[in-house]
């Protein structure tokens, strides 16, 4: 899961292996959750969003859970492979304008 | 389409000079706003817009200043760099206001001595 802190907490994965990472959000009143990937040296990139009125949204080897009683945030990548080796973060949208980032998860993936 | 567009890539500031980091993007986005991303921190927001003439404050502003003279540009000025202003910073837009896919640029590694 995310954490604040200066050392990002890190998934070990095998090739093929599903990978969950987690994010605990802070806001109850958030509407709308997005998950980034971001790679050495790059800008985040979109993977997936959510609306608060759902509890589960795919995409291509994607899969993100919503649980607002505990207001936790899943991202699933099915199959995982080398080229998903990044830093995942997510996102909530607390108001108007206002989108809270998560610090990070870092995803090792082992060939 | 380029996406967005950050310049420069890299830059090394002494303490006091000024700078404006460059941030286009050719998507005709109305919503622009930079970000810094620093070691063990999220994102945090400096600046926004919602249209060309309009800009305000995220949550870390001070230090930095913004003007949106164009749909397309959107620059962020140091003018007076301090060494906390050392991070890397990223420029973002989207068509929408609320719940649309925010496209970031590739960023700006700043170092302040």
């Amino acid at each position: 899961g995310e954490s604040v802190g200066l050392h990002l907490p890190t998934l070990s994965v095998q090739e093929g292996d599903n990978s969950i990472i987690n994010c605990a959000y802070s806001n109850s009143a958030s509407d709308y959750f997005i998950w980034y990937k971001q790679e050495s040296g790059k800008g985040p990139q979109f993977i997936i969003d959510i609306r608060s009125n759902m509890d589960k949204r795919q995409g291509q080897r994607v899969t993100v859970l919503l649980n607002k009683t505990v207001k936790h945030l899943s991202l699933q990548i099915a199959a995982t492979q080398p080229g998903d080796s990044a830093v995942y973060f997510c996102a909530e949208n607390t108001g108007f304008q206002k989108l809270v980032f998560g610090t990070g998860t870092r995803l090792l993936v082992s060939p | 389409n380029a996406g967005v567009t950050q310049t420069p890539k890299f830059q090394v500031l002494k303490t006091g000079q000024s700078m404006t980091l460059q941030c286009a993007q050719d998507m005709n986005h109305e919503y622009m706003s930079w970000y810094r991303q620093d070691p063990g921190m999220g994102l945090r927001l400096i600046h926004y817009s919602v249209g060309a003439g309009i800009t305000d404050q995220g949550e870390v502003p001070n230090g930095y200043n913004v003007s949106r003279s164009t749909t397309e540009d959107f620059p962020l000025r140091l003018l007076s760099a301090a060494p906390s202003q050392t991070s890397v910073y990223f420029c973002a837009s989207r068509m929408g206001l609320m719940k649309e896919t925010q496209y970031f640029g590739p960023g700006t590694r700043l170092l302040v001595l």
